[in-house]
């Protein structure tokens, strides 16, 4: 399958930085990629859908102030968590998928946030 | 409102045991549906896609859909200890999946 990969694996920042999660399509071109967060126990949630070259798709409830995502490129699409608190401390993933219409995500390894 | 909904479990299955998963979904139009599995940590990684009625098999797993019902299932022949893990359903209309709050399998050697 597809190959995407996420990075950092694991962060632990102070409360009130910001942290930039990268999520890149490694053989394959991305047009549009989908960004999750999953609290422990509960299932994923999508929180905002990245398009290349214009703005993202923001889920209900999702701040798009907070939570920043740019997509400059086919193979690359950022998060960044502004300001992060405790309560931002989740476990995000990036998916992506091949070509433009439905059908399965390949998934990122994910990032583990820590908001001390 | 879309929802996908599963038996959180545990389920508990002894080693080589056929392990069942279910899945029902409020969205009738819904056109594709996933199964994906995860490990404690881990993201989730696809195990079987389906699309139309009827089973779909691929190794040990068996993929059952029935849309009348809105209804999907994971079969998992031959469980084993590494099958341990939660499985995510998921379904899709014309919007990215939205996936069901999991069913954590645990085989039992």
């Amino acid at each position: 399958g597809a190959v995407v990969s996420q990075h950092p694996s694991r962060v632990i920042c102070k409360s009130g930085t910001s942290v930039k999660i990268e999520c890149r399509s490694l053989d394959f071109q991305a047009t549009t990629m989908f960004w999750y967060r999953q609290f422990p126990k509960q299932s994923l949630m999508l929180m905002a859908t990245s398009n290349e070259g214009s703005k993202a798709t923001y889920e209900q409830g999702v701040e798009k102030d907070k939570f920043l995502i740019n997509h400059a490129s086919l193979t690359l699409s950022t998060l960044t968590v502004t300001s992060a608190h405790p309560e931002d401390s989740s476990f995000y993933i990036c998916s992506a998928r091949l070509g433009l219409g439905p059908g399965e995500l390949f998934f990122g390894e994910g990032s583990r946030l820590t908001v001390l | 409102q879309k929802e996908v909904e599963q038996n959180s479990g545990p389920l508990s299955v002894p080693e080589g045991a056929i392990a069942s998963l279910n899945c029902t979904y409020s969205d009738r139009g819904s056109q594709s549906f996933f199964w994906y599995r995860q490990y404690s940590g881990k993201s989730p990684e696809l195990i079987m896609s389906i699309y139309s009625n009827g089973d779909k098999e691929d190794g040990r797993f068996t993929a059952q859909l029935n849309k009348a019902s809105q209804y999907v299932s994971l079969l998992i022949r031959d469980s084993q200890p590494s099958d341990s893990a939660t499985y995510l359903c998921a379904v899709e209309r014309n919007t990215p999946l939205v996936f069901g709050k999991g069913t954590r399998l645990s085989v039992i050697a």
